[in-house]
């Protein structure tokens, strides 16, 4: 399967510990989204790379948040100090570039649950 | 302030029958738009995309329709299968590339 992955699927975590998500893209593609979803809204975008260039953070970023693309291939999402207000699915979604029609695929997501 | 909207959280149809789900958007600068279909536990999987050069398109069972001066779209389901039942997400973005926004998602159920 060569679709978007991530790792872990499921994580759990103490209030106040920093954790580390992973994503790895569709092969080739040169742009990656992060976004967050909560019950019963939809996807909000977060942040995204071109190749290694962060090129747009939302406001939905805190400081606490950090998003990382080193090489333009896989990326990682730390949240430091997490809350419970972070509890959440984490979406990563891969896209090439490709003019009007260009197209974001999701992975699985991470479901993050903060206690 | 909810740029884009999908009112109807839910919609029950037969095997067989349309299924019609509805999102309107506020921006005027939207420019793609996107159905994305969702299964719990899952990612949304992209089903159809629509420029706003375009007012449809078509694969297969689905039918996306886009009326700019309404500042509204639509995805049809023809014929409507079981297998059909999920979470429906509307997605717009400015530009092919960039930030996505989402409405809440209509549920749609699929009853044989």
């Amino acid at each position: 399967d060569t679709g978007v992955s991530q790792d872990p699927r499921h994580k759990i975590t103490k209030r106040g510990q920093n954790v580390t998500f992973r994503c790895d893209p569709i092969s080739e593609h040169n742009r990656l989204y992060w976004y967050r979803q909560t019950l019963g809204q939809g996807p909000e975008f977060l942040t995204y790379f071109q190749n290694e260039a962060q090129l747009e953070k939302s406001r939905l970023l805190s400081d606490r948040f950090s998003a990382e693309r080193p090489k333009g291939s896989f990326s990682t999402l730390e949240i430091q100090r997490t809350e419970q207000g972070d509890s959440a699915m984490y979406l990563c979604a891969s896209s090439l570039q490709a003019g009007r029609t260009e197209t974001q695929y999701f992975g699985p997501g991470t479901r993050l649950l903060v206690l | 302030d909810q740029q884009v909207k999908q009112n109807s959280p839910s919609l029950s149809v037969q095997e067989g029958r349309i299924s019609i789900l509805n999102c309107d958007y506020t921006n005027s600068m939207f420019d793609y738009f996107l159905w994305y279909k969702k299964y719990p536990a899952e990612g949304p999987t992209f089903l159809i995309s629509i420029s706003s050069i375009k007012d449809k398109n078509e694969d297969g069972r689905f039918t996306v329709f886009l009326n700019k001066s309404a500042k509204h779209l639509s995805l049809h389901i023809v014929p409507s299968q079981p297998g059909d039942s999920a979470v429906y997400f509307c997605a717009a973005s400015v530009q092919a590339g960039t930030a996505l926004i989402f409405g809440k998602g209509t549920t749609l159920s699929v009853s044989s």
